[in-house]
């Protein structure tokens, strides 16, 4: 069965610096999705970013960036410049390429300093 | 286009009962999944409709129930509620069924049992 894994419960950051919040996965299937996931207080999860497993480029929206390690299992976020609004949870999650069922880790939450 | 909608956004009820919560997904998207969100267990898939047919089932016991009708609006339904089931309920809709497309998710519905 396919796992995900965030070792990271909490993390904090000064505004405007960067942060890399961590997150590995197992599964045995070649083709699958990876997903970061922003859940602020008002509780709606929100995409931040995605990454095709077959896609050897590291996916970057903006001040997010990936780093996905396929063999390695690993898949973690980068954020840069961070900002006031980007504090919330953020959850990893992973997707076979069959169906929608998200497999999803505990989450991290990040609190962003003034 | 309008979000993922979901009604009520608020529900208390008593160990015993019966709810159904409700969900209409972005304009056009034929998929929809729901996802329980507890502090203890943290985000477990549901199920998930496609076309009015529940493609792919979760680890919930039979109390769970779902459907989704001709214009992809989708309810689910618990019954004999338990004080366990207290969660926030999250839907999510897509285009189509699995391959690359993206999940939305609507803002949840927050479930009180007492």
């Amino acid at each position: 069965a396919q796992t995900v894994t965030q070792s990271q419960p909490e993390m904090s950051v000064q505004e405007a610096e960067t942060v890399t919040l961590s997150c590995t996965y197992d599964t045995s299937e070649s083709d699958y999705y990876l997903f970061w996931y922003k859940q602020p207080p008002s509780r709606q999860m929100i995409l931040v970013i995605r990454q095709e497993a077959y896609k050897q480029q590291n996916a970057t929206e903006n001040r997010f960036s990936v780093n996905f390690q396929k063999a390695a299992k690993s898949f973690s976020l980068k954020i840069s410049d961070s900002q006031l609004g980007d504090a919330a949870m953020y959850f990893c999650a992973y997707r076979r390429d069959s169906n929608y069922q998200l497999i999803w880790g505990a989450g991290t939450k990040l609190i962003i300093k003034p | 286009k309008a979000g993922v909608t979901q009604t009520p956004r608020y529900l208390i009820k008593t160990r015993g009962q019966q709810v159904t919560l409700s969900c209409s997904p972005i304009s056009g998207h034929r998929s929809v999944s729901w996802y329980q969100q507890t502090p203890g267990q943290g985000l477990q898939f549901l199920f998930e409709y496609f076309s009015e047919t529940q493609r792919n089932k979760g680890n919930f016991p039979g109390r769970f129930s779902g459907r989704q009708f001709s214009n992809s609006r989708s309810e689910m339904n618990v019954s004999t509620l338990e004080l366990g089931d207290s969660a926030l309920y999250l839907c999510a809709s897509s285009p189509q069924l699995g391959g690359a497309e993206t999940q939305y998710f609507g803002p949840g519905t927050r479930l009180l049992v007492l």
